[in-house]
């Protein structure tokens, strides 16, 4: 079946780069796009970004000058690379399939404190 | 960027009552392919978002009929006919039309 599921650090300190990784299974990366959103505590959803099936990649534009987003197909992989960590960057973490969001992970919580 | 508006912010109800929750547009999301890609997910508390209803009014799989989508162009509708009490949660709209993709602000449904 269809799972998506991040990982990577829970603490990041002010100015860093925040790294996670997105393993998915039960599809394929060059058939489906993965696009990250994020929700800092207790507030909406924010996309950020998107790989595409065909490698294509997107940004949200408040976040493009940090943000990149990579992948692995050999390894069902989707990478997402963020600089410059703020305290306001505190959110869970999620990726998701495709631009309907038709499958999620469960999210990774991210602190960026000292 | 396309913002997407979300009425009302809150909303409470009572089991068995149907409501509605509007997503309006700050353009149109009629895609040059005849789709229009506006999704509504629900997220209960501490769970990730559930897609509920894609492309204006396609019930995901496994989502009861109670839920339904309505609209065209820059106004839609999520309506659920006869709340039960797991319908508690936060509903969003978004869009996939234009990139950026967007969220709407949400709305939280709580049961008296």
């Amino acid at each position: 079946q269809v799972q998506l599921k991040e990982s990577g650090p829970g603490l990041v300190q002010p100015s860093q780069t925040l790294s996670l990784t997105c393993t998915v299974s039960g599809f394929s990366l060059m058939d489906y796009s993965v696009h990250w959103v994020r929700q800092p505590p207790g507030k909406g959803l924010e996309w950020m970004g998107r790989m595409k099936y065909d490698g294509d990649t997107y940004y949200n534009s408040a976040l493009k000058s940090r943000l990149s987003i990579s992948r692995d197909t050999s390894k069902s992989q989707v990478f997402l690379k963020m600089n410059s960590l703020q305290t306001e960057d505190t959110a869970i973490y999620y990726c998701t399939r495709t631009g309907s969001f038709d499958y999620w992970g469960q999210g990774v919580m991210v602190t960026v404190s000292s | 960027d396309v913002v997407l508006t979300q009425t009302p912010p809150t909303l409470s109800a009572t089991i068995g009552q149907s409501v509605s929750i509007s997503c309006r547009s700050s353009q149109s999301l009629l895609h040059s392919n005849g789709n229009t890609y506006l999704n509504w997910l629900l997220q209960r508390p501490g769970q990730p978002p559930q897609l509920l209803i894609y492309l204006v009014s396609r019930l995901e799989s496994g989502v009861p009929n109670r839920f339904s989508g309505s609209g065209s162009g820059t106004d839609f509708t999520l309506k659920i006919s006869g709340v039960e009490a797991e319908d508690l949660g936060v509903y969003y709209c978004v869009q996939s039309t234009h990139a950026p993709f967007t969220f709407g602000s949400g709305t939280k449904l709580e049961i008296k």
